[in-house]
């Protein structure tokens, strides 16, 4: 069974863009969950999907927003790059909510 | 106080020896706990979920839980060099149908020594 897949794997940006991460969970898993990854912060929740609907949110700010559709495949946006969002973005997936979850590979994100 | 506490390390162990990495929580209501490794510059990998007290063994890994003092462990024998990497303890808290949240540590890094 293929893993989660995420694309792209690299993006470099400048501050002000915005930017679209894109996750494909691994087939049959229907929750789908970002983190952001930094040195200095380690693993920080941004948010969860599950039957197309945000779940749950972590703390960061409304220029961090996702949606996930129908076949369970998930994009994250970013609007108005700060420096500090460079990072990994993690994409992990679920069979259900509770279960194990399984990450992708991530996407490196560097603003300048 | 840290939802999920891990020492930072390093925790350097000699090839062949057992290296034990410690993680507490905080809240009682976490009912699942999760190890994951992550190589520099990868994505962490899941290694072992435990779910009730008590070890839960796969292979060179054991996992101990202990919900009376909220502390999860994992114990890997005989280490290996490639075992170099830092360990993630992740707790998940359910509360109702509303509240799902899985906390991950800050992470221990572990130097297996040749």
């Amino acid at each position: 069974k293929a893993g989660v897949t995420q694309t792209p794997r690299y993006l470099i940006k400048t501050r002000g863009q915005q930017v679209t991460l894109s996750c494909s969970p691994i087939s049959g898993h229907r929750s789908v969950s970002w983190y952001q990854q930094t040195p200095g912060q380690g693993l920080q929740f941004l948010f969860e999907y599950f039957s197309e609907t945000q779940r749950n949110k972590g703390n960061f700010p409304g220029r961090f927003s996702g949606r996930q559709f129908s076949n369970s495949r998930s994009e994250m946006n970013v609007s108005t790059l700060e420096l500090g969002d460079s990072a990994l973005y993690l994409c992990a997936s679920s069979l259900e909510r509770v279960d194990e979850q399984f990450f992708g590979p991530g996407t490196r994100l560097t603003v300048l | 106080q840290k939802e999920v506490e891990q020492n930072s390390g390093p925790l350097s162990v000699p090839e062949g020896a057992i290296a034990s990495l410690n993680c507490t929580y905080s809240d009682r209501g976490s009912q699942s706990f999760f190890w994951y490794r992550q190589y520099s510059g990868k994505s962490p990998e899941l290694i072992m979920s435990i779910y009730s007290n008590g070890d839960k063994e796969d292979g060179r890994f054991t996992a101990q839980l202990n919900k009376a003092s909220q502390y999860v462990s994992l114990l890997i024998r005989d280490s290996q060099p490639s075992d170099s990497a830092t360990y993630l303890c992740a707790v998940r808290l359910i509360y109702g149908g509303a509240t799902n949240k899985l906390i991950f540590g800050t992470g221990t890094l572990l130097a297996v020594q040749p």
